[in-house]
């Protein structure tokens, strides 16, 4: 089944700086890609995803880049502010059934200010 | 905007009771999941559900587990005799149509604490 890999647990950056977190998916006929956004005690918001006929997307200070052939796909904050400090997970559907999600371990990330 | 709604929000249960969870999907959605959360963890998948029947299930999602639509909008899950380990968010998740570019909805979860 697929499995998705998330890096790195933890992240801590000084504000204004850039942030990357990095996630592998298995299953090569997954083609959509979310990124959510989780704070403490509320549920995951969706802050971006790409689909698998683009390889970046970008939204303000917020990127995802996506290769399909080495099936990993990374999100890019910059300009980093202490209210992205939150758990960002990443997700991949699986390719057959009822395409639920998959989700990475998530990755804590704090802005220091 | 439209949202997928559950309550409880939180909910405190004694082990070995059962519990019901509720959630009002999105109105025109046609697929609901849930999932789990434990404290600190991933979110994991426990069902799926569509046309009024469980369409995928996870290992997680055993006998203890079961869920219905009642009555054409709350989608629920039951979790019967309760051990402390069912301690966890519970999120509600629902989304248009069956198709993987689709993005799935989440409710705001219910954190259930068995004592």
């Amino acid at each position: 089944g697929e499995n998705v890999e998330q890096h790195p647990s933890t992240l801590s950056v000084q504000e204004g700086d850039s942030a990357v977190i990095k996630c592998t998916y298995s299953d090569s006929a997954s083609n959509y890609f979310p990124w959510y956004k989780q704070e403490l005690g509320k549920r995951p918001q969706l802050i971006i995803d790409i689909r698998s006929n683009v390889g970046e997307k970008k939204d303000q200070r917020i990127a995802v880049t996506l290769n399909k052939t080495a099936k990993h796909f990374s999100l890019h904050i910059t300009e980093t502010q202490p209210e992205d400090s939150a758990v960002y997970f990443c997700a991949a559907p699986t390719s057959s059934g009822t395409y639920k999600y998959i989700f990475g371990t998530g990755t804590r990330l704090k802005v220091l200010a | 905007e439209p949202e997928v709604t559950q309550t409880p929000s939180h909910q405190v249960t004694q082990m070995g009771q059962e519990v019901i969870l509720r959630c009002v999907p999105i109105s025109n959605h046609l697929y609901f999941y849930w999932y789990r959360q434990i404290l600190g963890q991933k979110v994991e998948f426990l069902v799926s559900f569509y046309n009024n029947e469980i369409s995928e299930k996870s290992e997680i999602f055993d006998d203890q587990f079961s869920v219905e639509r009642p009555d054409g909008s709350n989608f629920t899950l039951k979790i019967r005799s309760t051990k402390l380990e069912d301690s966890a968010m519970y999120f509600c998740a629902s989304r248009p149509q069956l198709s993987s570019g689709n993005t799935i909805y989440f409710g705001e979860g219910s954190w259930l604490t068995v004592v």
